[in-house]
């Protein structure tokens, strides 16, 4: 298995342009999370899914941060529009029966 | 929150010695996983230890929780320079389980 594939590894956008994130969990696995990763602020849950629903949305900083997961092998997360301090590193994780998270390698964002 | 804190927050050993990390929390949990993380890469999970064991092993590593004190500790035995990585620990809420709440991690430095 390839693990959690995260796409692109580095995004670098302008103020106001919309930014999306991609996500391939590990198959089999039921659960995904993302994650924001600042020095500041550390690692936050942005939102998870079970099943390809949305479970816990709180984490979401604003209305321009949507998820959205349509099926069980591809999930985004959209920000729209971007701003300079959603600059980042935002992981997927994906969780199966064993309580263990994988994480993918994230995306580093970077909005100026 | 739930989001736990380390201690310390940075810690230089030599090649060899042990390195002993600690993470306190707030509220009751099911489980706590204890997470590497790499320069630039996503975290890897190490090890969970349940709220009903007081110590786990995996290889060098020893787990300790003490959910009286909602505290647990890593340790790390002969260390290497290739464990040169973030720790972090991760606990659940005590409800359902399936989100965790990172602490701030801990930056362990072994100087070879």
């Amino acid at each position: 298995d390839a693990g959690v594939i995260q796409s692109p590894r580095h995004e670098v956008t302008e103020m106001g342009q919309e930014v999306t994130l991609r996500c391939k969990p590990i198959s089999g696995h039921d659960y995904l999370f993302w994650y924001r990763q600042t020095m500041m602020r550390g690692l936050e849950l942005l939102i998870y899914f079970n099943n390809n629903v949305p479970i816990d949305d709180s984490g979401m900083p604003e209305d321009r941060f949507s998820a959205k997961m349509p099926n069980a092998s591809f999930s985004t997360l959209k920000i729209q529009p971007s701003e300079p301090r959603d600059s980042a590193v935002y992981f997927c994780a994906s969780r199966g029966r064993r309580y263990g998270y994988t994480f993918g390698s994230g995306t580093r964002l970077t909005v100026v | 929150s739930q989001q736990g804190e380390e201690d310390p927050q940075a810690l230089s050993i030599q090649e060899g010695e042990n390195a002993t990390m600690n993470c306190s929390y707030k509220t009751s949990i099911n489980n706590l996983q204890w997470y590497r993380q790499n320069s630039g890469r996503g975290l890897v999970h190490l090890i969970l230890i349940r709220s009903n064991e007081r110590e786990k092993h995996s290889g060098r590593l020893r787990v300790t929780l003490d959910t009286s004190k909602k505290s647990s500790s890593l340790l790390i035995t002969a260390s290497r320079a290739a464990d040169t990585a973030s720790y972090f620990c991760a606990t659940d809420d005590g409800g359902t389980g399936n989100q965790f709440y990172f602490g701030t991690g801990t930056s362990l430095t072994v100087i070879p």
